[in-house]
């Protein structure tokens, strides 16, 4: 089955800076590609997502990138905000039909005002 | 707001007894899967429900099982609870024919 590695675990940085995670997955035939934000106590929320049909996508401060070849995808977020602190998880799926997500371990983001 | 909800929002049980979890979604999405988020950890894939028929499970016991009624609302029964079921329960809500998924806040299950 799929497996899907994050890093780094936790990542702080500075209020403006940019903050980036990574994530690799095994399976070639995954060809969808989410990112949550979970803040504590709720639920995951969709943040961000691209198909392998497309290399990057760009929704104002926050971007994710994909290659294929190397089966690695990344979450971009710039000008960060103490509002972007919270346990970000990338995820994979390729499943036609069923679409199950297999999701990485997840990254803790703090933002420093 | 994702439109998914969940109910309870937290429940304690003790070892041995089961447990029903629901959820609903208010936007029409007909296909739900059910996730466990253990401490710390991603949420992991227990099963589908399309058309009130499992569709799809992961690396869980029979001991979990669902329902899907006609308006896609779910439930997740868990049989003879065990200490390690105690994790946060996900519902994610989605349409047949897309990838996004959208999730409800949880349930917050503890075992004694």
């Amino acid at each position: 089955g799929e497996n899907v590695e994050q890093h780094p675990s936790t990542l702080s940085v500075q209020e403006g800076d940019s903050a980036v995670i990574k994530c690799t997955y095994s399976d070639s035939a995954s060809n969808y590609f989410p990112w949550y934000k979970q803040e504590l106590g709720k639920g995951p929320q969709l943040i961000i997502d691209i198909r392998s049909n497309v290399g990057e996508k760009k929704d104002q401060r926050i971007a994710v990138t994909l290659n294929k070849t190397a089966k690695h995808f990344s979450l971009h977020i710039t000008e960060t905000q103490p509002e972007d602190s919270a346990v970000y998880f990338c995820a994979a799926s390729g499943d036609t039909g069923r679409r199950a997500l297999t999701f990485g371990s997840g990254t803790r983001l703090q933002v420093q005002p | 707001e994702t439109g998914v909800t969940q109910s309870p929002t937290h429940l304690i049980k003790t070892r041995g007894q089961q447990v029903t979890l629901r959820c609903s979604s208010q936007s029409g999405h007909n296909t739900v899967s059910w996730y466990q988020q253990a401490l710390g950890q991603g949420p992991q894939f227990i099963f589908q429900y399309y058309r009130e028929e499992e569709n799809g499970r992961g690396n869980f016991p029979p001991r979990f099982s669902g329902l899907q009624f006609p308006n896609y609302s779910s439930e997740l029964n868990v049989n003879a609870l065990e200490l390690d079921d105690s994790a946060l329960y996900l519902c994610a809500c989605s349409l047949a024919s897309t990838d996004t998924q959208y999730f409800g806040p949880g349930t917050r299950l503890t075992v004694l």
